[in-house]
């Protein structure tokens, strides 16, 4: 089956610090690709990173991060020198390259609150 | 460059009637997604729409329904609205992979 598990309903982080948010994905395709995204409360999903199935290196943007670890099926959102700002739902997805549904598959999310 | 716009941003409407959500994707991309987003729930997929034509469809009912305009712009149609289907109502547009959303349309069934 295919899916995407985030057993963290929600998190605190202090401001400035670093949060790690935890995603794990279940499928048998080789190819298949990773999203995170972000949702404040005004309810925008945000596109924050992507990670290929075949991609050698783990990828990053700005302050965000992935780290992506292929034999344990786990994509995990690195949040570096966490701000206010920061503070969101945050959802990992997946799709499934081969199959071509343009289905994105998501988790149920993690709340991030981030305290001055 | 414009995003992904999505109107309207909120809906009222009564039981039995029906809904029109529109989209506008982000320029040059021709894959429009259709995503519900109950309150306390993930995201579910409703619809795809690419070049034109409907090529996947998720596990809701047949009073679902859309359509994409020869511009890449889509519609969502909900007939015979139920109070269950009050939800966050998303849009994303791609071209190839990434997937972009709006900011959604909030509709209410009183």
């Amino acid at each position: 089956a295919q899916k995407i598990t985030q057993t963290q309903p929600g998190m605190f982080v202090q401001e400035k610090e670093a949060v790690t948010l935890d995603c794990t994905y279940d499928t048998s395709d080789p190819s298949y690709g990773l999203f995170w995204y972000k949702q404040p409360s005004s309810g925008e999903m945000i596109f924050l990173i992507y990670q290929g199935s075949y991609d050698q290196q783990n990828a990053t943007e700005g302050r965000y991060s992935l780290n992506f670890q292929k034999a344990r099926k786990s994509a995990n959102l690195v949040i570096s020198a966490s701000q206010l700002g920061d503070s969101a739902m945050y959802f990992c997805a997946m799709i499934i390259g081969s199959s071509n549904t343009g289905k994105l598959i998501f988790g149920q999310g993690t709340t991030l609150q981030v305290k001055p | 460059e414009a995003g992904v716009t999505q109107s309207p941003t909120h809906l009222i409407k009564t039981r039995g009637q029906q809904a029109t959500l529109r989209c506008s994707p982000i320029s040059g991309h021709t894959s429009v997604y259709w995503y519900q987003q109950a309150l306390g729930l993930g995201l579910q997929f409703l619809l795809w729409y690419d070049e034109g034509e409907e090529r996947n469809r998720g596990n809701f009912p047949p009073r679902f329904s859309g359509r994409q305009f020869p511009n890449y712009s889509s519609e969502l149609n909900v007939n015979a609205l139920e109070l269950e289907d009050s939800a966050l109502y998303l849009c994303a547009s791609s071209l190839i992979l990434e997937a972009f959303f709006g900011q959604g349309t909030r509709l209410t069934v009183v």
